[in-house]
């Protein structure tokens, strides 16, 4: 089956840091650039990072750029968001979601909650 | 960065009626826009993209145009499944990819 499935959101601190993964399956996981989208509760959706395919290129919202990494490991097919320095505003389902090209998402997970909050 | 602005907020019609959701960008995007389906706890669903090509699997009553600022969704019929947020997103000018604030499609 083709899909994403997204992992390791939950309850941290403000200052905090939380590494959230998205496993892929049933495509060629390295044809694809991906992506980190995020929901806060109540709002809508908000781009936050991509990396392309040779994780030689990536960008970053503003919002995110300095605290928050992106990375992919081809081989096991998984999409990685490190987030540091976290802070209430983080709060959000975060989807990770497949690039069709260029800049738009033909396939997303069904999302992690992260929780910043003391 | 490239401001989406949706309009209506929210738009209350009934199964059988057809619905028009607009999306105005704060600058020429060409036709570089894309149109997605969001049901609570689910995964959005990519319908629309490039502004009037139909993703792989979206049936024929969904249907995207527009160019330049000013664009439309128009489902031709509503379906009960078809109650769900929608969400337009621009591709012309990025970094940052930007959506929409969304519209509501309510059951009246």
């Amino acid at each position: 089956e083709v899909q994403l499935v997204e992992s390791g959101g939950g309850l941290v601190q403000p200052g905090g840091s939380l590494r959230l993964s998205c496993t892929a399956s049933g495509f060629t996981f390295t044809s694809h650039w991906m992506h980190w989208v995020r929901q806060a509760p109540g709002k809508g959706l908000v781009w936050v990072a991509h990396i392309n395919t040779e994780m030689t290129y990536t960008t970053y919202a503003d919002s995110v750029k300095g605290r928050f990494t992106i990375s992919r490991d081809n081989a096991k097919n998984m999409l990685y968001l490190q987030m540091d320095s976290l802070r209430a505003e983080d709060t959000a389902v975060y989807y990770c979601a497949r690039d069709v090209p260029h800049q738009y998402f033909d396939l997303w997970g069904r999302g992690t909650l992260v929780t910043v909050s003391s | 960065e490239i401001v989406l602005t949706q309009s209506p907020a929210t738009l209350s019609l009934s199964p059988g009626e057809r619905a028009s959701l607009s999306c105005r960008a704060s600058q020429s995007i060409n036709t570089y826009l894309a149109w997605y389906q969001h049901k609570p706890g689910q995964a959005p669903r990519l319908l629309i993209y490039d502004a009037s090509n139909r993703a792989t699997g979206i049936p024929a009553r969904f249907s995207g145009s527009g160019s330049g600022t000013d664009f439309t969704l128009t489902i031709s019929s509503l379906e009960p499944e078809d109650f769900a947020v929608y969400y337009c997103q621009q591709r012309s000018d990025w970094p940052p990819i930007t959506f929409g604030q969304g519209t509501r499609l309510e059951i009246k």
